[in-house]
């Protein structure tokens, strides 16, 4: 177990429809990431939040969004979806900004499927 | 363009045996390396992070090197256990001006078979 929680563990909802996926970094980290992983690919970063503010920015598509809350959980936010947005779904926290000095501890991820 | 690319993108082998993944990088500057495994549907859990200075780390039966000369990085697996079956996937750090960048190999699919 990291220490990392994300909610819900699973989601099936239609296309055009809007979700919302909720991460709880372990206790103490300030930077949280989202990453897309769809079936049989690779991790895509998609964003980073450092201590409530944006730090970095991957392949995120402008139909979604994130925020990082003042107690630090965060959601990522995805409208208008369409069937390829369907993927697994990661967060990750860190003590620190660096993404690459700090170890990331992954959630155990959110299962997106678009009908 | 920074870029990690991981061979073989899958691999087969039997319970007992030994076996090298292998990761090469194009990603600069450089700052680290490490190793992550992935359960089929869990999240990634780091296994060693590698620094510039830095030729050989080992954990436990798992074994990372990395050649900063020639950017290739290996992990080598001894006397594999069925529980080894996951994707081992290599991740690049490098940091600029503009912040620190992770760069992601697409992994190697690991099987073990009794």
């Amino acid at each position: 177990d990291s220490g990392v929680t994300q909610t819900p563990k699973h989601l099936i909802t239609a296309t055009g429809q809007r979700v919302t996926l909720r991460c709880s970094p372990r206790s103490g980290d300030l930077s949280v990431y989202w990453y897309q992983q769809s079936l049989d690919q690779g991790l895509q970063f998609l964003i980073q939040y450092y201590n409530g503010e944006e730090r970095a920015k991957g392949n995120i598509l402008e139909r979604f969004s994130a925020q990082q809350f003042p107690d630090l959980h965060s959601e990522l936010n995805l409208s208008s979806l369409e069937l390829g947005d369907s993927a697994l779904y990661f967060c990750a926290s860190s003590v620190g900004p660096a993404g690459g000095d700090n170890e990331q501890f992954f959630g155990p991820g959110t299962r997106l499927t678009v009908l | 363009k920074n870029q990690v690319e991981q061979s073989p993108q899958s691999l087969i082998i039997l319970e007992g045996k030994n076996c090298t993944l292998q990761c090469n990088y194009t990603v600069s500057p450089f700052s680290n390396l490490r190793w992550y495994k992935q359960d089929t549907g869990r999240g990634p859990v780091s296994l060693t992070i590698m620094t510039f200075s830095e030729n050989t780390k080992s954990n436990g039966r798992y074994t990372a090197t990395l050649d900063a000369d020639t950017k290739q990085s290996s992990l080598h697996i001894t006397a594999s256990q069925l529980s080894d079956s996951a994707s081992y996937i290599c991740v690049v750090s490098s940091r600029n001006n503009a912040g620190n960048m992770l760069t992601f190999g697409g992994g190697t699919r690991l099987m073990v078979k009794p």
